[in-house]
Protein backbone atom coordinates (compact mmCIF):
# COMPACT_ATOMS: atom_id res chain seq x y z
CA UNK A 1 0.00 0.00 0.00
CA UNK A 2 1.59 3.61 -1.10
CA UNK A 3 1.23 6.23 1.70
CA UNK A 4 2.93 8.28 4.26
CA UNK A 5 4.33 6.72 7.62
CA UNK A 6 5.20 8.68 10.80
CA UNK A 7 7.08 7.24 14.07
CA UNK A 8 6.36 7.49 17.22
CA UNK A 9 2.86 7.96 17.04
CA UNK A 10 3.71 9.25 20.82
CA UNK A 11 6.46 11.20 21.98
CA UNK A 12 7.63 11.79 25.67
CA UNK A 13 10.77 14.79 25.67
CA UNK A 14 12.41 16.10 28.87
CA UNK A 15 13.16 19.51 28.97
CA UNK A 16 16.25 20.08 27.14
CA UNK A 17 16.39 17.09 24.88
CA UNK A 18 16.47 16.68 20.92
CA UNK A 19 14.27 14.49 19.61
CA UNK A 20 13.98 13.33 15.85
CA UNK A 21 10.56 12.39 14.35
CA UNK A 22 10.31 10.32 11.73
CA UNK A 23 8.27 10.81 8.33
CA UNK A 24 8.83 8.03 5.75
CA UNK A 25 6.59 7.97 2.42
CA UNK A 26 6.45 5.46 -0.79
CA UNK A 27 4.25 7.64 -2.98
CA UNK A 28 7.45 8.61 -5.12
CA UNK A 29 6.36 12.42 -4.58
CA UNK A 30 9.36 14.72 -4.60
CA UNK A 31 7.86 17.66 -2.05
CA UNK A 32 7.52 16.69 1.30
CA UNK A 33 6.61 19.04 4.50
CA UNK A 34 6.19 19.08 8.00
CA UNK A 35 3.31 21.06 10.35
CA UNK A 36 2.18 21.86 13.62
CA UNK A 37 -1.01 21.29 14.93
CA UNK A 38 -2.45 23.19 18.10
CA UNK A 39 -5.54 22.80 19.90
CA UNK A 40 -8.52 24.71 18.24
CA UNK A 41 -6.07 26.38 15.32
CA UNK A 42 -4.95 25.10 11.70
CA UNK A 43 -1.86 23.81 10.59
CA UNK A 44 1.08 25.85 10.71
CA UNK A 45 3.91 25.15 8.20
CA UNK A 46 8.03 24.00 9.64
CA UNK A 47 9.55 23.25 6.89
CA UNK A 48 8.99 22.16 3.25
CA UNK A 49 11.76 20.22 0.64
CA UNK A 50 10.65 20.61 -3.12
CA UNK A 51 13.89 17.62 -4.07
CA UNK A 52 16.58 16.06 -2.13
CA UNK A 53 19.00 17.72 -0.37
CA UNK A 54 17.10 21.15 -0.57
CA UNK A 55 14.60 22.23 2.35
CA UNK A 56 13.28 25.38 3.14
CA UNK A 57 11.93 27.10 6.26
CA UNK A 58 8.10 27.72 6.81
CA UNK A 59 5.79 29.97 9.12
CA UNK A 60 7.44 28.50 12.37
CA UNK A 61 11.01 27.07 11.59
CA UNK A 62 12.67 28.17 14.94
CA UNK A 63 13.86 25.87 17.13
CA UNK A 64 13.56 22.75 14.67
CA UNK A 65 15.38 21.52 11.85
CA UNK A 66 15.26 18.98 9.04
CA UNK A 67 17.22 16.69 6.85
CA UNK A 68 16.58 15.61 3.18
CA UNK A 69 19.08 12.74 2.51
CA UNK A 70 16.66 10.38 0.58
CA UNK A 71 13.78 10.98 -1.44
CA UNK A 72 11.11 8.74 0.61
CA UNK A 73 12.01 10.50 3.95
CA UNK A 74 11.99 14.16 6.01
CA UNK A 75 13.11 13.73 9.39
CA UNK A 76 12.27 16.50 12.04
CA UNK A 77 14.37 17.48 14.85
CA UNK A 78 12.72 19.23 17.66
CA UNK A 79 15.62 20.91 19.48
CA UNK A 80 15.68 22.20 23.19
CA UNK A 81 15.62 25.96 21.58
CA UNK A 82 11.77 25.08 21.14
CA UNK A 83 10.41 26.36 24.07
CA UNK A 84 7.06 25.11 23.09
CA UNK A 85 7.26 21.91 21.50
CA UNK A 86 3.91 20.43 23.14
CA UNK A 87 2.12 19.64 19.98
CA UNK A 88 0.61 17.36 16.91
CA UNK A 89 2.74 17.21 14.28
CA UNK A 90 1.97 15.85 10.62
CA UNK A 91 3.58 15.21 7.64
CA UNK A 92 2.51 15.75 4.10
CA UNK A 93 4.24 15.13 0.76
CA UNK A 94 2.98 15.89 -2.89
CA UNK A 95 4.17 15.50 -6.56
CA UNK A 96 6.68 18.27 -7.62
CA UNK A 97 5.67 21.48 -9.38
CA UNK A 98 3.62 22.85 -6.51
CA UNK A 99 -0.12 23.08 -5.92
CA UNK A 100 -0.79 19.79 -6.21
CA UNK A 101 -2.61 17.68 -3.72
CA UNK A 102 -1.15 17.11 -0.51
CA UNK A 103 -1.60 13.68 1.20
CA UNK A 104 -0.83 13.35 4.95
CA UNK A 105 0.73 10.89 7.49
CA UNK A 106 -1.46 9.89 10.71
CA UNK A 107 0.85 12.27 12.75
CA UNK A 108 3.03 12.39 16.07
CA UNK A 109 2.09 13.81 19.47
CA UNK A 110 4.73 15.38 21.06
CA UNK A 111 4.17 16.15 25.16
CA UNK A 112 7.18 18.02 27.22
CA UNK A 113 7.38 16.55 30.56
CA UNK B 1 -1.15 37.59 3.43
CA UNK B 2 -3.98 34.55 2.83
CA UNK B 3 -6.23 34.17 6.13
CA UNK B 4 -8.66 31.71 5.55
CA UNK B 5 -11.65 31.20 7.97
CA UNK B 6 -13.68 28.99 8.43
CA UNK B 7 -17.21 29.46 10.37
CA UNK B 8 -18.82 27.96 12.38
CA UNK B 9 -15.84 26.55 14.67
CA UNK B 10 -18.46 23.68 15.63
CA UNK B 11 -21.77 22.21 14.11
CA UNK B 12 -24.61 19.32 15.52
CA UNK B 13 -27.24 18.02 13.27
CA UNK B 14 -29.05 15.17 13.22
CA UNK B 15 -28.70 11.87 10.80
CA UNK B 16 -30.32 12.71 7.27
CA UNK B 17 -29.66 16.51 7.26
CA UNK B 18 -28.11 18.11 4.63
CA UNK B 19 -24.54 19.71 5.89
CA UNK B 20 -23.09 23.00 5.02
CA UNK B 21 -19.48 23.67 6.13
CA UNK B 22 -18.08 27.31 4.56
CA UNK B 23 -14.53 28.22 4.33
CA UNK B 24 -13.15 32.14 3.18
CA UNK B 25 -10.25 33.55 2.02
CA UNK B 26 -9.08 37.21 1.94
CA UNK B 27 -6.81 37.05 -0.75
CA UNK B 28 -8.55 35.63 -4.44
CA UNK B 29 -5.18 34.48 -5.81
CA UNK B 30 -5.79 31.14 -5.18
CA UNK B 31 -4.28 28.38 -6.98
CA UNK B 32 -6.76 25.90 -5.84
CA UNK B 33 -8.62 25.07 -2.78
CA UNK B 34 -8.98 21.64 -0.83
CA UNK B 35 -10.95 19.84 2.12
CA UNK B 36 -9.57 17.95 4.11
CA UNK B 37 -11.63 15.54 6.80
CA UNK B 38 -9.61 15.27 10.01
CA UNK B 39 -10.43 12.41 13.24
CA UNK B 40 -9.62 13.10 16.57
CA UNK B 41 -5.97 12.15 17.18
CA UNK B 42 -5.38 11.40 13.36
CA UNK B 43 -3.76 13.01 10.48
CA UNK B 44 -5.94 14.33 7.78
CA UNK B 45 -7.70 12.71 4.69
CA UNK B 46 -7.82 14.68 1.44
CA UNK B 47 -11.32 14.88 0.63
CA UNK B 48 -11.62 17.13 -2.72
CA UNK B 49 -9.52 19.63 -4.47
CA UNK B 50 -10.48 22.28 -6.83
CA UNK B 51 -8.51 24.24 -8.80
CA UNK B 52 -8.75 28.06 -9.11
CA UNK B 53 -9.97 27.31 -13.07
CA UNK B 54 -13.40 25.26 -11.56
CA UNK B 55 -16.53 26.22 -9.88
CA UNK B 56 -16.93 22.73 -8.16
CA UNK B 57 -16.02 19.50 -7.46
CA UNK B 58 -17.79 15.96 -6.55
CA UNK B 59 -17.10 12.78 -4.99
CA UNK B 60 -19.99 10.81 -3.77
CA UNK B 61 -22.44 12.72 -1.21
CA UNK B 62 -19.39 15.02 -1.15
CA UNK B 63 -19.74 18.38 -3.31
CA UNK B 64 -17.10 21.27 -3.42
CA UNK B 65 -17.62 24.36 -4.74
CA UNK B 66 -15.60 27.73 -4.92
CA UNK B 67 -16.10 31.41 -5.98
CA UNK B 68 -12.56 33.52 -6.12
CA UNK B 69 -14.52 37.22 -6.62
CA UNK B 70 -16.62 36.54 -3.14
CA UNK B 71 -13.33 34.44 -1.71
CA UNK B 72 -15.55 32.01 -0.62
CA UNK B 73 -15.86 27.80 -1.35
CA UNK B 74 -18.47 25.83 0.45
CA UNK B 75 -18.53 21.92 1.43
CA UNK B 76 -21.89 20.28 0.80
CA UNK B 77 -22.51 16.94 2.57
CA UNK B 78 -25.44 15.36 1.58
CA UNK B 79 -27.84 13.04 3.79
CA UNK B 80 -25.12 13.20 6.94
CA UNK B 81 -24.77 10.00 8.92
CA UNK B 82 -23.03 9.43 12.41
CA UNK B 83 -19.79 8.32 10.27
CA UNK B 84 -19.38 11.90 8.87
CA UNK B 85 -18.27 13.13 12.28
CA UNK B 86 -15.19 14.49 12.34
CA UNK B 87 -13.65 17.90 11.87
CA UNK B 88 -13.10 19.55 8.61
CA UNK B 89 -10.79 21.84 7.11
CA UNK B 90 -10.10 23.88 4.20
CA UNK B 91 -6.65 24.80 2.90
CA UNK B 92 -6.05 27.46 -0.15
CA UNK B 93 -2.29 27.18 -2.12
CA UNK B 94 -1.36 31.09 -3.56
CA UNK B 95 -0.16 31.53 -6.65
CA UNK B 96 2.30 33.65 -5.66
CA UNK B 97 3.87 30.74 -4.01
CA UNK B 98 5.05 27.90 -6.74
CA UNK B 99 5.82 25.25 -4.45
CA UNK B 100 2.76 24.91 -2.67
CA UNK B 101 2.47 26.33 0.09
CA UNK B 102 -0.78 25.84 1.84
CA UNK B 103 -2.88 28.06 4.52
CA UNK B 104 -4.81 26.52 6.58
CA UNK B 105 -8.79 27.23 8.17
CA UNK B 106 -8.70 26.66 12.17
CA UNK B 107 -11.66 23.88 10.96
CA UNK B 108 -15.59 23.02 11.74
CA UNK B 109 -15.91 20.14 13.93
CA UNK B 110 -19.04 18.42 13.10
CA UNK B 111 -21.46 15.74 15.15
CA UNK B 112 -24.02 14.21 13.79
CA UNK B 113 -26.43 12.74 16.19
CA UNK B 114 -28.33 9.48 15.48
Amino acid sequence: DGGITQSPKYLFRKEGQNVTLSCEQNLNHDAMYWYRQDPGQGLRLIYYSQIVNDFQKGDIAEGYSVSREKKESFPLTVTSAQKNPTAFYLCASSTSGGNNEQFFGPGTRLTVL
Amino acid sequence: KQEVTQIPAALSVPEGENLVLNCSFTDSAIYNLQWFRQDPGKGLTSLLLIQSSQREQTSGRLNASLDKSSGRSTLYIAASQPGDSATYLCAASMTTDSWGKLQFGAGTQVVVTP
